[in-house]
């Protein structure tokens, strides 16, 4: 399987404690976003990266949130101190290059619950 | 504050019946609209990628339009069945991100 791929597929956390999520794209994609998902609303933008640069991070995130991708190719987010509202399904998506008319590939997410 | 409006926001159909959705986007800055298809435990998959005024595509049973002039697209399915059940998303491209709607919920009973 050639797909984004994203572990793991289900997290359950206690309130404070520290999450990280990997994603791995595409191998040649260069471009790798993050979405958040909660019931009801469409994927929300969080991060994305050119390689291994991180060229925009949402205003909605905290400063508890932080994602890297070194050398370009998988990445991760972790989210520190974990609040119930962090409880959601994060997306991972990638693309070849930056063009108007290309597609991102998602990968099936990580579904976070926070208790 | 770019927004994407997607209607309805929930539809149930018969099987065999057509059906269309709506998506409206800010006309300005305009770059691409995307058309995804989100099922069930699945990943989001691409369905259009859309870039120019009046453009239309089509893939078997479902079409797309767009107006980027007064910033709306329509996805029709044509004679609707059980595996078209699925959650449709669409995007406003504006150059670097995508900024989803938030979905219309199709569910096509048999």
């Amino acid at each position: 399987d050639t797909g984004v791929s994203q572990n793991p597929r289900h997290k359950i956390t206690k309130r404070g404690q520290n999450v990280t999520f990997r994603c791995d794209p595409i191998s040649e994609h260069n471009r790798l976003y993050w979405y958040r998902q909660t019931l009801g609303q469409g994927p929300e933008f969080l991060t994305y990266f050119q390689n291994e640069a991180q060229l925009e991070k949402s205003r909605l995130l905290s400063d508890r949130f932080s994602a890297e991708r070194p050398k370009g190719s998988f990445s991760t987010l972790e989210i520190q101190r974990t609040e119930q509202g962090d409880s959601a399904m994060y997306l991972c998506a990638s693309s070849l290059s930056r063009r108007t008319n290309e597609k991102l590939f998602f990968g099936s997410g990580t579904q976070l619950s926070v208790l | 504050i770019l927004n994407v409006e997607q209607s309805p926001q929930s539809l149930h159909v018969q099987e065999g019946d057509s059906t269309n959705f709506t998506c409206s986007f800010p006309s300005s800055n305009f770059y691409a609209l995307h058309w995804y298809r989100w099922e069930t435990a699945k990943s989001p998959e691409a369905l259009f990628v859309m870039t120019l005024n009046g453009d239309e595509k089509k893939k078997g049973r479902i079409s797309a339009t767009l107006n980027t002039k007064e910033g709306y697209s329509y996805l029709y399915i044509k004679g609707s069945q059980p595996e078209d059940s699925a959650t449709y998303l669409c995007a406003f491209d504006s150059s670097y991100k995508l900024i989803f709607g938030s979905g219309t919920r199709l569910l096509v009973r048999p």
